[in-house]
C-alpha cells in the first residue's frame, strides 16, 4: 500500500520554465491538497479538491493551477516558476474534506534559480 | 479561521513523559484538535485528534479541558526517534486547517 506518492522527489528549473508536479493516492480518497513548506515554516495550502471534478484555491494559490485527472490523481502546476516558488511541496489526501486524518506524501524539494 | 499558539521549541530526555500544550482562545464550536508529527525531509503524519475531554491512542493521549481553549498533548516515555516538530491544528475541515511553525522537540540521551 503506497499511500500518497509524489513524483518527482527533486527539481531544479531556471526562472521562467514551467513543470508539473503529480501526485497520486491508492487510498480511494475523496480529497486531495497540495502545500508548500518553506524553512522552518507550517504548510500552506496552495490548492485544494474537495472531490472528483472541484478544485478551489486555498491561501497562496498565485502562480499555479491543478488538476483533478481523476479520483487518484492531482497535479500541481507552475506555468512560469519564479525564485520565490522555491519550496518543498507536498501533496496529501483524506477521505473526505471533514475533519479527520489526512496521509501526506514524502514531497517535492523545487529550487528555482 | 482558529489560530494556534505553542512553544517554538522544548527538550526533554529518553524515558520521560512529554507535554505539549497549544492555546486556541478562538475555537469554533464545530472545530476540532488535531496533532502532527513531521521529521525533517518528510511530509506530516497524523498523531492524534479530539472535540472534547480525553482521547488516547497507541501513542499518545489529547487532553481538551471544558472550554477548549488549550489542549495538551502527551506523549509517554519518549525515545530519541520522537524527536521532531509537531504542529497543533485547530478546525473543522482539512482545508481550512492554519498550520503554524509547530514545537521542535528535542529528546536527548
Amino acid at each position: 500500500n503506497a499511500g500518497v506518492t509524489q513524483t518527482p522527489k527533486f527539481q531544479v528549473l531556471k526562472t521562467g520554465q514551467s513543470m508539473t508536479l503529480q501526485c497520486a493516492q491508492d487510498m480511494n480518497h475523496n480529497s486531495m491538497y497540495w502545500y508548500r513548506q518553506d524553512p522552518g515554516m507550517g504548510l500552506r495550502l496552495i490548492y485544494y479538491s474537495a472531490s472528483e471534478g472541484t478544485t478551489d484555491k486555498g491561501e497562496v494559490p498565485n502562480g499555479y493551477n491543478v488538476s483533478r485527472l481523476n479520483k487518484r490523481e492531482f497535479s500541481l502546476r507552475l506555468e512560469s516558476a519564479a525564485p520565490s516558488q522555491t519550496s518543498v511541496y507536498f501533496c496529501a489526501s483524506s477521505p473526505t474534506q471533514e475533519m479527520g486524518e489526512a496521509f501526506f506524501g514524502q514531497g517535492t524539494r523545487l529550487t528555482v534559480v | 479561521l482558529a489560530k494556534t499558539t505553542q512553544p517554538i521549541s522544548m527538550d526533554s530526555y529518553e524515558g520521560q513523559e512529554v507535554n505539549i500544550t497549544c492555546s486556541h482562545n478562538n475555537i469554533a464550536t464545530n472545530d476540532y484538535i488535531t496533532w502532527y508529527q513531521q521529521f525533517p525531509s518528510q511530509g506530516p503524519r497524523f498523531i492524534i485528534q479530539g472535540y472534547k475531554t480525553k482521547v488516547t491512542n497507541e501513542v499518545a493521549s489529547l487532553f481538551i479541558p471544558a472550554d477548549r481553549k488549550s489542549s495538551t498533548l502527551s506523549l509517554p516515555r519518549v525515545s530519541l526517534s520522537d524527536t521532531a516538530v509537531y504542529y497543533c491544528l485547530v478546525g473543522d475541515s482539512n482545508y481550512q486547517l492554519i498550520w503554524g511553525a509547530g514545537t521542535k522537540l528535542i529528546i536527548k540521551p
